[in-house]
């Protein structure tokens, strides 16, 4: 079964760091694209980003372009999102989201969801 | 980056009826559209893909059609499980991915 659990979410203050985690299991997970999609509260869904199966190609939306940057580790089956310069504009809750096709491209649809966790931007 | 615009935004309808929503794309995106259902409090679920493909263990009353800049999601025979937001996603063109805006079905 597949599983993707994320966490670090949390409170910050607007300029601060945070640092988001997905823990994937059930799947090979170093042959799938993943990606960041958030949700801000009672609003529409928001492609954040997305990295290949290999780290080769990675992309963002302009709203966090600078600002975020997204990564992997193979080895730990592991999706990782690090977060600097928040904004109020970034509080949402962020998912962890799977590409279905082995070894495909980023420009892609998503087929697995984690739950979510939960990021607050404020003072 | 494509603009997706479903319509209608929320709608209403009776366990049954027979349902139908549209989302429009700013440009050309072939047969690049997926369609997912979520939940209160849940994560989205894939139901469409490639525009009209299911997705394994959705039920058959779902179904997708268009290409282009113009797509359709149609339930047959609404149950009472099927209330929920509805979004489409295109994934034509990169970066960004993008999602249309919702739409809420409602029990009449």
């Amino acid at each position: 079964e597949v599983q993707l659990v994320e966490s670090g979410g949390g409170l910050v203050q607007p300029g601060r760091s945070l640092r988001l985690s997905c823990a994937a299991s059930g799947f090979t997970f170093d042959d799938y694209a993943m990606h960041w999609v958030r949700q801000a509260p009672g609003k529409g869904l928001e492609w954040v980003s997305g990295i290949s199966w290999n780290s080769g190609s990675i992309g963002y939306a302009d709203s966090v372009k600078g600002r975020f940057t997204i990564s992997r580790d193979n080895a730990k089956n592991s999706l990782y999102l690090q977060m600097n310069s928040l904004r109020a504009e970034d509080t949402a809750l962020y998912y962890c989201a799977k590409s279905p096709m082995v070894q495909g491209v980023i420009m892609d649809h998503f087929d697995y969801w984690g739950q979510g966790t939960l990021v607050t931007v404020s003072s | 980056a494509i603009q997706l615009t479903q319509s209608p935004s929320s709608l209403s309808a009776s366990v049954g009826d027979r349902v139908t929503i549209t989302c429009r794309a700013s440009q050309g995106i072939s047969s690049a559209l997926a369609w997912y259902q979520q939940k209160p409090g849940k994560a989205p679920k894939l139901l469409i893909y490639d525009a009209s493909s299911l997705e394994s263990g959705v039920p058959s009353r779902f179904s997708g059609s268009g290409s282009g800049t113009d797509f359709t999601l149609t339930i047959s025979s609404l149950q009472p499980e099927d209330f929920a937001t509805y979004y489409c996603q295109q994934f034509n063109s990169y970066p960004p991915l993008t999602f249309g805006g919702g739409t809420k079905v409602e029990i009449k």
